[in-house]
C-alpha cells in the first residue's frame, strides 16, 4: 500500500538549533515529494518539491530536502531554526503520472523556543 | 490574486444529517481536490474534479459526494453524517490540466454532534 512515514511526530528544539525531520514513503514506482508546513491559523503552504532533477531541493525560509532514492526517505533540513518555524510539517508524496492523490504523512508538530 | 477559498469556516450539524461544503480555486486553477484532516493526523484524499468530473477518487464512501461547477468551484456533499465525519475539510485547487502542485485553502472544520 502507498504510505508515507514521519519518524517524529512532535520536535522541540531552542532557536539556532538545526532541523531534520524524517519522511519514508512506500510507492511502488516515480514519485514527486513535497513538504508543506501549516504555521497555526494559517492553511498548509508548499515549503518545497522535488519532481526530478538534482535530488538536493531548496525551498522557502532557508528549508531544504535531500531525496534518497535508495532509501525511498525525503528528509527535511534547516541549519538554523527561528522561533518563527513553529509549525507542523507534512510529508506527501504523488505518483508520476497521478495529478490527484497527494498522500500525506501524519505530520511532524515543531516547536521552536526562544 | 485571490488563492484557494472554502466556505463556511465552522459547521456543526447532528449525527444523520447532510451537509455540504464549498470551495472556490485559485485563479488560473481548473482542477479541485477534497482532503479530510482528522485531528492529529495528516490529510486523507477524498476525490478530484477536473472538467466537472470525478477524475480520481480515495477510500470514502459513497456518503461522500461531489460536484465541480463551470466556473471551477467545487462542493463537497456528505450525507447521512457520523461522529467519525468530524474533521478538517480541505480543499485544494491545481493548475490547467496536469499539475502537480496543489493550493490548499483554509479549511471548513466539521463538527458532527
Amino acid at each position: 500500500a502507498q504510505s508515507v512515514s514521519q519518524h517524529n511526530h512532535h520536535v522541540i528544539l531552542s532557536e539556532a538549533a538545526s532541523l531534520e525531520l524524517g519522511c519514508n514513503y512506500s510507492y511502488g514506482g516515480t514519485v514527486n515529494l513535497f513538504w508543506y508546513v501549516q504555521y497555526p491559523g494559517q492553511h498548509l503552504q508548499l515549503l518545497l518539491k522535488y519532481f526530478s532533477g538534482d535530488p538536493l531541493v531548496k525551498g522557502i525560509k532557508g528549508f531544504e530536502a535531500e531525496f534518497i532514492k535508495s532509501k525511498f526517505s525525503f528528509n527535511l533540513r534547516k541549519p538554523s531554526v527561528q522561533w518563527s518555524d513553529t509549525a507542523e510539517y507534512f510529508c506527501a508524496v504523488i505518483g508520476s503520472g497521478n495529478t490527484g492523490k497527494l498522500i500525506f504523512g501524519q505530520g511532524t508538530t515543531l516547536q521552536v523556543k526562544p | 490574486d485571490a488563492g484557494v477559498t472554502q466556505s463556511p469556516t465552522h459547521l456543526i450539524k447532528t449525527r444523520g444529517q447532510q451537509v455540504t461544503l464549498r470551495c472556490s480555486p485559485k485563479s488560473g486553477h481548473d482542477t479541485v481536490s477534497w482532503y479530510q484532516q482528522a485531528l492529529g493526523q495528516g490529510p486523507q484524499f477524498i476525490f478530484q474534479y477536473y472538467e466537472e468530473e470525478e477524475r480520481q477518487r480515495g477510500n470514502f464512501p459513497d456518503r461522500f459526494s461531489g460536484h465541480q461547477f463551470p466556473n471551477y468551484s467545487s462542493e463537497l456533499n456528505v450525507n447521512a453524517l457520523l461522529l467519525g465525519d468530524s474533521a478538517l475539510y480541505l480543499c485544494a485547487s491545481s493548475g490547467r490540466g496536469f499539475s502537480y502542485e496543489q493550493y490548499f485553502g483554509p479549511g471548513t472544520r466539521l463538527t458532527v454532534t
